[in-house]
Formats: structure tokens, C-alpha cells, sequence
């Protein structure tokens, strides 16, 4: 089956306890994705990667590490997690060429106390 | 840059009436314009999209969106909810010269149908 698949689904964490969320896309797609959705605000992008070890910032990268060194993963490293990055982050993949739109992971729902 | 306004962050109705959520985008080059809907916990699905061609679009569910260039637009319809129509619908844009990996959402309708 066709799918972005991100881990864990829930965590709660520490603030400044490292932390790692991992994305995986089993379709071969160029682009890969990290948006953040908070009530009120929408989704809006942390960091997009257009292929293998091509990064770049989003919207909202501060506090966001990420890296593509294999074409289907694209983690996202929360180094110092604080109490703002408490949110519902969502993994995404595309193709390049075809503008088919995003296919979402199931998300993950973060807590830093 | 693009941008994305929804008009209405809440829409009730009740089931079997039309709905129409609102889109509106803001963009200096041709824009892909898309929507995409979110079930209660769930993740994102994609519902519709206009990339060229026709300006209206429509869904394997019976909702349908009009693409209008001059009044920057696409609103989503649909002649007759149903009780399993409920869920938060998002508005996006991104554009073809390049742009496709940004993707940018508007805030998101929440739809309620009601019986």
C-alpha cells in the first residue's frame, strides 16, 4: 500500500530532551514535507526537501533540524524541544514533476511539559 | 508568495442543505489550487484539485470547486451534505514555476453537518 508513514503517533516528552520524529514514504517521491497544525493557524511549513540532501527552510523552521539522506526518509529533530513546539505535526511526500498535491502521514501529536 | 484565506472557520448546516466553503488565494504567478479534508483524528486527505483546463472540478464524493481567475477563488460546494461530510476542510495553493514543494494551507473550515 501506497503511504507516508510517520513515528511515533503520540509522544510526550521533556523540554530540552532531544527528540526524533521519522517519516517514511514507500513511493518513490522527490519531495518531502514537514507541517506543523496548531488550532487557528492552519498547517504551515517546517522544512521541505526537494530530493536526496536537498533541504530547505519553510515557514516556520526555527527550533526544526531535518535531513534527506536516503530518498524515503525525511526526519524531523526537535535538538531542545520547548512548550511552543506542542503541536499536531504531519509528514507529507510528492512527486516533482507532477503536481498531484501532497500525501499526508497520519500525524503526530507532540507534547514538551 | 502565495497565501490562502478561508473566509468562514466554522460552517454549520444541517444534513441534506448545500454548503459552500470559502477559498480565496493571493498569488502573482498561475497558481495549482487544491483541497483537502481532515476527518476527526485523522490525517490529511486530498478531495480535489485544478492544475489547468477546465475551471470546474470535482470529487468522487459529490463536492465540486469552481476555479475563478478574476475574483481569485475557489470555493468548494456541494447540493446536499451528509452527517459523514463533517470534518475540517483546508484550502491550498502552490504554483507550477517551481513551486510545487510549497504548498501553502489556508487556516482550515470546520464543518459541521447536523441532523
Amino acid at each position: 500500500e501506497a503511504q507516508v508513514t510517520q513515528n511515533p503517533r503520540y509522544l510526550i516528552t521533556v523540554t530540552g530532551k532531544k527528540l526524533t520524529v521519522t517519516c517514511s514514504q514507500n513511493m518513490n517521491h522527490e519531495y518531502m514535507s514537514w507541517y506543523r497544525q496548531d488550532p487557528g493557524l492552519g498547517l504551515r511549513q517546517i522544512y521541505y526537501s526537494m530530493n536526496v540532501e536537498v533541504t530547505d527552510k519553510g515557514d516556520v523552521p526555527e527550533g526544526y533540524k531535518v535531513s534527506r539522506k536516503e530518498k524515503r526518509n525525511f526526519p524531523l529533530i526537535l535538538e531542545s524541544p520547548s512548550p511552543n513546539q506542542t503541536s499536531l505535526y504531519f509528514c507529507a511526500s510528492s512527486f516533482a514533476q507532477t503536481p498531484y498535491g501532497y500525501t499526508f502521514g497520519s500525524g503526530t501529536r507532540l507534547t514538551v511539559v | 508568495a502565495q497565501s490562502v484565506t478561508q473566509l468562514d472557520s466554522q460552517v454549520p448546516v444541517f444534513e441534506e442543505a448545500p454548503v459552500e466553503l470559502r477559498c480565496n488565494y493571493s498569488s502573482s504567478v498561475s497558481v495549482y489550487l487544491f483541497w483537502y479534508v481532515q476527518y476527526p483524528n485523522q490525517g490529511l486527505q486530498l478531495l480535489l484539485k485544478y492544475l489547468s483546463g477546465s475551471t470546474l472540478v470535482e470529487s468522487i464524493n459529490g463536492f465540486e470547486a469552481e476555479f475563478n481567475k478574476s475574483q481569485t477563488s475557489f470555493h468548494l460546494r456541494k447540493p446536499s451534505v451528509h452527517i459523514s461530510d463533517t470534518a475540517e476542510y483546508f484550502c491550498a495553493v502552490s504554483t507550477p514555476q517551481g513551486g510545487s514543494e510549497k504548498l501553502v494551507f489556508g487556516k482550515g473550515t470546520k464543518l459541521t453537518v447536523n441532523p
